[in-house]
């Protein structure tokens, strides 16, 4: 079956360091991609999506390139700030599926 | 103003005891969704519905009933509560199957 991959449980930086989150996904034909970033009591909200490859989603100053040849849909940020501190999931959607298959998430901590 | 309501925010219950647990969703989409978020299982897919009508269950127990009134509404009931049911309980929809999720700020249920 479809599945993603996040391979960092947790990412600790300073500010203005650059992130990146791995995501890794297996599925057939040309799933939707997505990251959500999930604040502290609040729901997941989207970052933003992709739908073909070469595709690059952006929000927010965190960006993402659809990759089919690596099956790979990175997020990467230039210069992260304390208010990114969070955690973010890698999502994909394939064949109008009522079900999106999630990774497991990783939190982001911005040290002082 | 917040388009997806759910309610209550917080519910404190005893075992064995039943809680119906509301959402209501003013965007105007066709489907909806529960989720389930605990320490043990981050991001966990519960049930979906298209027209009011069950499209996937991916919950194992029957004591847990989505309940369907309006297009607009998704209630999830749960019966003969467990301590292992304290979770946080997210509601979602989407416009159609396997778009972009939008969340609930979620029912935060504990199980005494």
């Amino acid at each position: 079956g479809d599945s993603v991959t996040q391979t960092e449980g947790q990412v600790a930086l300073s500010e203005e360091d650059f992130l990146t989150i791995h995501c890794n996904y297996s599925a057939s034909g040309y799933p939707t991609l997505f990251w959500y970033v999930q604040y502290p009591g609040e729901g997941p909200q989207l970052l933003f999506r992709a739908s073909r490859d070469k595709e690059k989603g952006s929000s927010r100053g965190f960006e993402a390139t659809y990759d089919k040849g690596t099956t790979s849909f990175h997020l990467r940020k230039a210069s992260v700030q304390e208010s990114d501190s969070a955690v973010y999931y890698c999502a994909l959607s394939s064949d109008s599926n009522y079900q999106l298959i999630w990774g497991s998430g990783t939190k982001l901590i911005i040290k002082p | 103003d917040p388009k997806i309501i759910q309610k209550p925010k917080y519910l404190v219950a005893v075992t064995g005891s039943e809680k119906i647990l509301i959402c209501e969703q003013y965007l105007g989409h066709n489907a909806m969704y529960w989720y389930r978020q605990s320490a043990k299982k981050p991001l966990e897919f519960m049930f979906s519905y298209s027209y009011q009508k069950l499209m996937d269950n991916q919950t194992a127990s029957s004591r847990f009933q989505p309940q369907s009134s309006k297009k607009n509404h998704l209630d999830l009931q749960i019966t003969a509560l467990k301590p292992d049911d304290s979770a946080t309980y997210f509601c979602a929809s989407s416009e159609t199957g396997g778009g972009t999720l939008y969340f609930g700020s979620g029912t935060r249920l504990t199980v005494l």
